[in-house]
């Protein structure tokens, strides 16, 4: 276990659906990013918050909605999704913005 | 563009043998390089390197940076069949005060046969 959670493991939707993935870190960082790995390609970041604050909106589309209430606590808001929106979501976590970033198990999406 | 390229791959070889996986990159305001396993899902953190020439090692494990050349290498002696996994090597580059952003190589998937 990294100290990173992330629910739910797996999520099947439609793409008129909305649903919320959820990540919660317990290691006392202060920075929280949410990355998109699609098969054969590099992760891609997609959010940054640090201490709460979006720092970085990497042009992901309007339909993927990022919330931080805390600095413990990330959600990935969707709505309105396409199949080429299936992937594996991955959130990670680092005591500040840089250094080594510790990631969760991810959610693995199917959009249909 | 921000570029990192990992070769091989994948990579095949049995257990007990010694694997050299590679990054090589281009990018501008270079932190710090970083290694990561990812055998089903969460990538696991291996090594961060920031100089050039000085080896990490973590049991069977080592990586070594070259700035100069823009590569590092990942080294796994008497290789066993739970390192079987894809290795992800990730750059680390400033993009403003206090910012800092990771670009990931696709990954190298190794597979070690009993």
């Amino acid at each position: 276990e990294t100290g990173v959670t992330q629910t739910p493991r797996h999520l099947v939707m439609g793409m008129t659906n909305k649903k919320s993935l959820k990540c919660e870190q317990h290691l006392g960082h202060n920075a929280m990013y949410w990355y998109k790995q699609s098969a054969k390609k590099p992760l891609e970041l997609m959010f940054v918050y640090n201490f709460k604050e979006q720092t970085e909106n990497n042009s992901v589309p309007s339909r993927f909605s990022p919330e931080c209430p805390n600095s413990s606590h990330l959600f990935l808001h969707l709505h309105t999704l396409q199949p080429e929106d299936s992937a594996l979501y991955l959130c990670a976590s680092s005591q500040d913005r840089g250094g080594a970033q510790y990631f969760g198990p991810g959610t693995r999406l199917l959009v249909l | 563009e921000d570029k990192v390229v990992q070769s091989p791959l994948s990579l095949v070889v049995h257990e007990g043998d010694t694997v050299t996986l590679n990054c090589s990159y281009e990018v501008t305001n270079f932190r710090s390089l970083l290694w990561y396993k990812q055998e089903k899902k969460a990538p696991t953190f291996l090594f961060m390197l920031t100089s050039s020439g000085i080896e990490k090692k973590s049991g069977r494990l080592s990586s070594i940076l070259d700035k100069k050349e823009l590569f590092s290498i990942l080294n796994i002696t008497a290789t066993q069949t739970g390192d079987s996994a894809v290795y992800l090597c990730a750059v680390e580059v400033r993009v403003g005060f206090g910012n800092e952003k990771l670009t990931f190589g696709t990954g190298t998937r190794l597979t070690i046969i009993p």
